[in-house]
């Protein structure tokens, strides 16, 4: 079975740009988290989407958003980069209890 | 507030060591635990996984954690250490009907003398 792809793996852009990430669970997979990782904060939740809604969220800004389709793909946008939102983002897909996680898209805000 | 610790930031053992790597959460009931690894620049790989039953759980690559409940911990261990396991370990949890929110520890690096 595939694993979790996640493109781009890299990234630059400057301030005040946005930016989509998209992330492909694995197949049968319904669940997919989104992850900011950074090394002052560490690993902070996103948000989490199953069967196109939005379940959960954690404590970011409106600038960040996302959404699922019907195939279980997931984007995730972020609006008005700042510099602060340079970070390694990791996708996971879930399964019956267990996330699985892609290998991240690096973004720099320049 | 629901937390994860990991106390030690960076450990260094000598090849053929072994290995235990400390973490202690907070939460009122026993949620699911995990132990992750991250190599450079790369994803996070699941070593293993504690839900229920049997508090000593096996992994991949030879490791094992022990649940006990009443020190609120999970740590992990390898009895010998290979080079190759140079990595940033992090235990997380999830408590039960967080959808999806994995709480993360902030990590800890191991790096392998030879």
């Amino acid at each position: 079975k595939a694993g979790v792809t996640q493109t781009p793996r890299y990234l630059i852009k400057t301030r005040g740009q946005q930016v989509t990430l998209s992330c492909s669970p694995i197949s049968g997979h319904r669940s997919v988290s989104w992850y900011q990782q950074t090394p002052g904060q560490g690993l902070q939740f996103l948000f989490e989407y199953f069967s196109e809604t939005q379940r959960n969220k954690g404590n970011f800004p409106g600038r960040f958003s996302g959404r699922q389709f019907s195939n279980s793909r997931s984007e995730m946008n972020v609006s008005t980069l700042e510099l602060g939102d340079s970070a390694l983002y990791l996708c996971a897909s879930r399964g019956v209890d267990t996330q699985y996680f892609g290998p991240g898209t690096r973004l720099t805000v320049l | 507030a629901q937390s994860v610790t990991q106390p030690d930031i960076h450990i260094t053992v000598s090849e053929g060591a072994s290995l235990e790597l400390r973490c202690n959460y907070s939460y009122g009931a026993t949620p699911y635990l995990f132990w992750y690894v991250q190599s450079p620049g790369q994803g996070l790989q699941l070593l293993l996984k504690y839900f229920s039953g049997d508090t000593l759980v096996q992994g991949i690559k030879g490791f094992e954690a022990e649940f006990k409940r009443s020190q609120s911990s999970f740590n992990l261990r390898k009895p010998s250490v290979h080079w190759s396991d140079a990595a940033e370990y992090f235990c997380a949890v999830e408590p039960p009907g967080s959808q999806g929110n994995l709480i993360f520890g902030k990590g800890t690096k191991l790096s392998v003398k030879p």
